[in-house]
């Protein structure tokens, strides 16, 4: 079965400190990897996704990068963290139908 | 691209009433509509969802009804439980494409 680890599950970060965040799925070839984040409320807004490996698609401009050096990776990163990038972030993946989420990391910045 | 409605954003609700919760969708090649609920600090987890050629389907105290030709697509809690008290999220998606989401609705079930 497909299963997908995200990591960190927490994290806490200094203003201007750099950002790596990694996800993997198991159990599936060539997926779909997104990147979400939930800020204040509860809206899931799409950062990235990509459709393979070096792969990716930027939904909004932002201080955020993405990237994909293998199949089943997907790596979410920040040279100089803000205090804007607070927030849950999600990795998933889908299937020809639908989404499965890993855990989320909830980052904050101080 | 796609664009998804949800409504209410909040919606508070007696233990055993009924919950409902709308969404519209504006890509009429849209034909997967999955409705997800995410648990306070947790992931959002499917609970149910539906195909361009169905028009409900239901599992236990949820259902799900599509109106295709005025796109728009509801779910439905009934009796409904403390523990469901949570964010509720329907998604719309056309084939393999980037499923779009709606906003979320908070649902609270006062015991």
């Amino acid at each position: 079965s497909q299963t997908i680890h995200q990591w960190p599950a927490t994290l806490v970060q200094p203003v201007g400190s750099p950002l790596s965040l990694e996800c993997t799925v198991e159990g599936t070839s060539n997926p779909n990897l997104y990147w979400y984040r939930q800020a204040a409320g509860r809206g899931l807004q799409l950062l990235f996704y990509s459709v393979g490996i070096g792969q990716i698609s930027s939904e909004v401009p932002q201080n955020l990068s993405a990237s994909r050096p293998q199949d089943r990776q997907f790596i979410l990163s920040s040279k100089k963290l803000l205090l804007s990038d607070s927030g849950f972030y999600l990795c998933a993946w889908s299937s020809a139908s639908e989404a499965f989420f890993g855990q989320g990391t909830r980052l904050t910045v101080v | 691209g796609e664009n998804v409605e949800q409504h209410p954003s909040t919606l508070s609700v007696q233990e055993g009433d009924s919950a409902v919760i709308k969404c519209t969708y504006s890509d009429s090649a849209s034909n997967y509509f999955p409705w997800y609920k995410q648990e306070l600090g947790k992931r959002p987890q499917l609970i149910i969802d539906i195909r361009s050629n169905v028009g409900e389907k239901k599992d236990q105290r949820i259902a799900v009804t599509l109106n295709k030709t005025a796109k728009h697509f509801s779910l439905h809690i009934t009796e409904t439980q403390p523990e469901d008290s949570a964010v509720y999220f329907c998604a719309a998606r056309r084939g393999s494409y980037i499923p779009t989401f709606g906003r979320g609705t908070s649902l609270i079930v006062h015991p």
